[in-house]
């Protein structure tokens, strides 16, 4: 099945530096392709997405690519505050019966003022 | 996001008991999913579910049971409590999109405590 890789499992960056977090895949059949944001004790919400015939998108300060031959996909974060201090998961789409997302393991990102 | 929620927020069982964590969203989305999350582990698949009376296993499957016999439920049982079962667990819903190109939307999650 799908599997998932994220590195890495925990970034410290200072205010205002670039932060960047990469996710590999298994399934070249994936087409899509989200990251969710998780504050402590909160429920994962969608920051960005793309999909299989995109190779980057952007919003704001936030940004994703997405490399298929070499199905590997990576957020980046610019400007960073310490709002953007949570935990960061990359999913991807497995094409099969229920289009289920699999997780990445996630990133903590501490933020330091 | 108040259109999937998950009862209760908080659960502290007994080892060998059943429970039951319950799923509940508004938007009749065709898809849910359940997640349980661990340090270490991100979030792994537990079941999910196409539509009604429609279920199938996840990566972790063993020791749970779902059913969904109406499209805006979905509930979570473990049949026998271990304590390995002690996490967060995550209800998330989806609606059917060209080739799956969809938000799923989580609920609040439970937090469960095997003792």
């Amino acid at each position: 099945g799908e599997n998932v890789e994220q590195h890495p499992s925990t970034l410290s960056v200072q205010e205002g530096d670039s932060a960047v977090i990469k996710c590999t895949y298994s399934d070249s059949a994936s087409n899509y392709f989200p990251w969710y944001k998780q504050e402590l004790g909160k429920r994962p919400q969608l920051i960005i997405d793309i999909r299989s015939n995109v190779g980057e998108k952007k919003d704001q300060r936030i940004a994703v690519t997405l490399n298929k031959t070499a199905k590997h996909f990576s957020l980046h974060i610019t400007e960073t505050q310490p709002e953007d201090s949570a935990v960061y998961f990359c999913a991807a789409t497995v094409m099969e019966y229920g289009n289920k997302l699999v997780f990445g393991a996630g990133t903590i990102l501490r933020v330091k003022s | 996001d108040a259109g999937i929620t998950q009862s209760p927020r908080y659960k502290i069982t007994e080892t060998g008991r059943q429970v039951t964590l319950m799923c509940h969203q508004t938007w009749s989305h065709s898809y849910m999913f359940w997640y349980r999350q661990d340090l270490g582990h991100g979030l792994r698949l537990i079941y999910y579910s196409a539509a009604a009376d429609i279920t199938d296993k996840g990566e972790v499957p063993d020791g749970y049971v779902v059913s969904r016999s109406k499209t805006e439920n979905f509930p979570l049982t473990l049949e026998s409590a271990t304590r390995s079962q002690t996490s967060v667990y995550f209800c998330a819903s989806r609606r059917p999109g060209t080739e799956g190109l969809t938000e799923a939307f989580f609920g609040q999650g439970t937090r469960l405590t095997v003792v």
